[in-house]
C-alpha cells in the first residue's frame, strides 16, 4: 500500500539557518512527488514536485527538496530560514499507476516554527 | 482572479442534518477535487472529477455524495451528517495531475 511518513511532528529553526522538513514514502513503482505549504485558516498551497529528471527540484519561495531513491525519501530544503516559513508543511505522494487522477496519498505534516 | 472559492466558511449541524458545501473555480480548470483535513491526519481525498460531468471516489467517499454541475462547480452534499464529519473541508481545482490551487477551507462541526 501507498504511504508518506513525515517523521518530525514540528521543526524549529532559527532565522537565518537551513532548514530540513523530512518525508520517506512507499509505493509501488515510480513515485510522483509533491509539497505543499499551509498557513493559518487557509488552503495548501503547491510548492514543488517532482515527476523525473534532477533529483533536486526547485519550487516557490526558496524552497528545494531532494529525491533520494534509495532511501525513498524526498526531504524539503531551503538554505536560509524566514520567519515568515513558519507554517504547516505537507509532503503527498502519487502512484504513476494510478493514472492522471491526481489522486494523493498526503503525509500527517509537519509544524516549521523558525524564530527570530 | 478569485481562484477557488469555498462556501459556506463555518457550518455547525446537528446529526441527521444535511446541507451541501459549495465550490467554485474560474480558472477554467478540467480536474476538481474535494479533501477533509482532520488533525494529524494530513488531507483525505473524498471524491474528485476529472472532467465535466464525471465523479469518482476517493480515500473516504462514505457518508458523501458530489456533483460535478459545470466545469466551475464541485458541490459536496452530506444527506446525514454525524459527528464524525467534523473536519475542516477543501476543494482544489488543477488541469490534472494533482491538486495546485486549493480553496480557503469550510469548518464543520457535527453535534
Amino acid at each position: 500500500a501507498q504511504s508518506v511518513a513525515q517523521p518530525e511532528d514540528q521543526v524549529n529553526v532559527a532565522e537565518g539557518n537551513p532548514l530540513t522538513v523530512k518525508c520517506t514514502y512507499s509505493v509501488s513503482g515510480n513515485p510522483y512527488l509533491f509539497w505543499y505549504v499551509q498557513y493559518p485558516n487557509r488552503g495548501l498551497q503547491f510548492l514543488l514536485k517532482y515527476i523525473t529528471g534532477d533529483n533536486l527540484v526547485k519550487g516557490s519561495y526558496g524552497f528545494e527538496a531532494e529525491f533520494n531513491k534509495s532511501q525513498t525519501s524526498f526531504h524539503l530544503k531551503k538554505p536560509s530560514a524566514l520567519v515568515s516559513d513558519s507554517a504547516l508543511y505537507f509532503c503527498a505522494v502519487r502512484d504513476k499507476g494510478s493514472g492522471n487522477t491526481g489522486k494523493l496519498i498526503f503525509g500527517q505534516g509537519t509544524t516549521l516554527q523558525v524564530k527570530p | 482572479n478569485a481562484g477557488v472559492t469555498q462556501t459556506p466558511k463555518f457550518q455547525v449541524l446537528k446529526t441527521g442534518q444535511s446541507m451541501t458545501l459549495q465550490c467554485a473555480q474560474d480558472m477554467n480548470h478540467n480536474s476538481m477535487y474535494w479533501y477533509r483535513q482532520d488533525p494529524g491526519m494530513g488531507l483525505r481525498l473524498i471524491y474528485y472529477s476529472a472532467s465535466e460531468g464525471t465523479t469518482d471516489k476517493g480515500e473516504v467517499p462514505n457518508g458523501y455524495n458530489v456533483s460535478r454541475l459545470n466545469k466551475r462547480e464541485f458541490s459536496l452534499r452530506l444527506e446525514s451528517a454525524a459527528p464524525s464529519q467534523t473536519s475542516v473541508y477543501f476543494c482544489a481545482s488543477s488541469e490534472g495531475g494533482a491538486p495546485l490551487h486549493f480553496g480557503n477551507g469550510t469548518r464543520l462541526t457535527v453535534t
